[in-house]
């Protein structure tokens, strides 16, 4: 166990919804990690937060967004949904400072 | 851009076997390495890193790295595989001092072991 949480841990959803993912860090890591792992394009980085800030951009479609609280949970919105935004959603958390990242369970998501 | 290349896509080895997955990366700069583990159904879990001094680092469960500048590789390996370590093997690389990224994955290696 990692000490990163994400729920939920599946998510069935029809093409063109919404829907939100969410996740909380291990106790004291400020940087929250999303990343998408598909069967085509493997893991891949969307984006990062810190401290409530975003700090960094990855392949991240603009259908997409996330936010972090101040409690320092964060949520990935993903909207409008297409077939092939299905895959394994990944958060992951790090200390300050730190360049190792641990991961969630994941939230599976199948977009029908 | 940084990228990760992992040559071995799938292999499949009997217990007791060494074992050696191929990493190599694509940056001009310094860079900090991983290797992360994904037991089937489970999350990823970090198996050891490299940040500088030693090239030869040594993680959890036996395994072990060695990082190559010349070659910009950085190859996992364990002298004796057992069954439990059927997984998906994942080698990434974030840049170091950049402070701000994600970490960029190679597209990973699933290991079978035959016992």
């Amino acid at each position: 166990d990692s000490g990163v949480t994400q729920t939920p841990k599946h998510l069935i959803t029809a093409t063109g919804q919404r829907v939100t993912l969410r996740c909380s860090p291990r106790s004291g890591d400020l940087s929250v990690y999303w990343y998408q792992q598909s069967l085509d394009q493997g893991l891949q980085f969307l984006i990062q937060y810190y401290n409530g800030e975003e700090r960094a951009k990855g392949n991240i479609l603009e259908r997409f967004s996330a936010q972090q609280f101040p409690d320092l949970h964060s949520e990935l919105n993903l909207s409008s949904l297409e077939l092939g935004d299905s895959a394994l959603y990944f958060c992951a958390s790090s200390a300050a400072g730190a360049y190792e990242q641990y991961f969630g369970p994941g939230t599976r998501l199948t977009v029908t | 851009a940084q990228s990760v290349s992992q040559h071995n896509h799938h292999v499949i080895l009997s217990e007791a076997a060494s074992l050696e997955l191929g990493c190599n990366y694509s940056y001009g700069g310094t860079v900090n390495l991983f290797w992360y583990v994904q037991y089937p159904g489970q999350h990823l879990q970090l198996l050891l890193k490299y940040f500088s001094g030693d090239p030869l680092v040594k993680g959890i469960k036996g395994f072990e790295a060695e990082f190559i500048k010349s070659k910009f590789s950085f190859n996992l390996r364990k002298p004796s595989v057992q069954w439990s370590d059927t997984a998906e093997y994942f080698c990434a690389v974030i840049i170091s001092g950049g402070g701000a990224d994600g970490l960029t994955f190679g597209k990973g290696t699933h290991l079978i072991i035959q016992p």
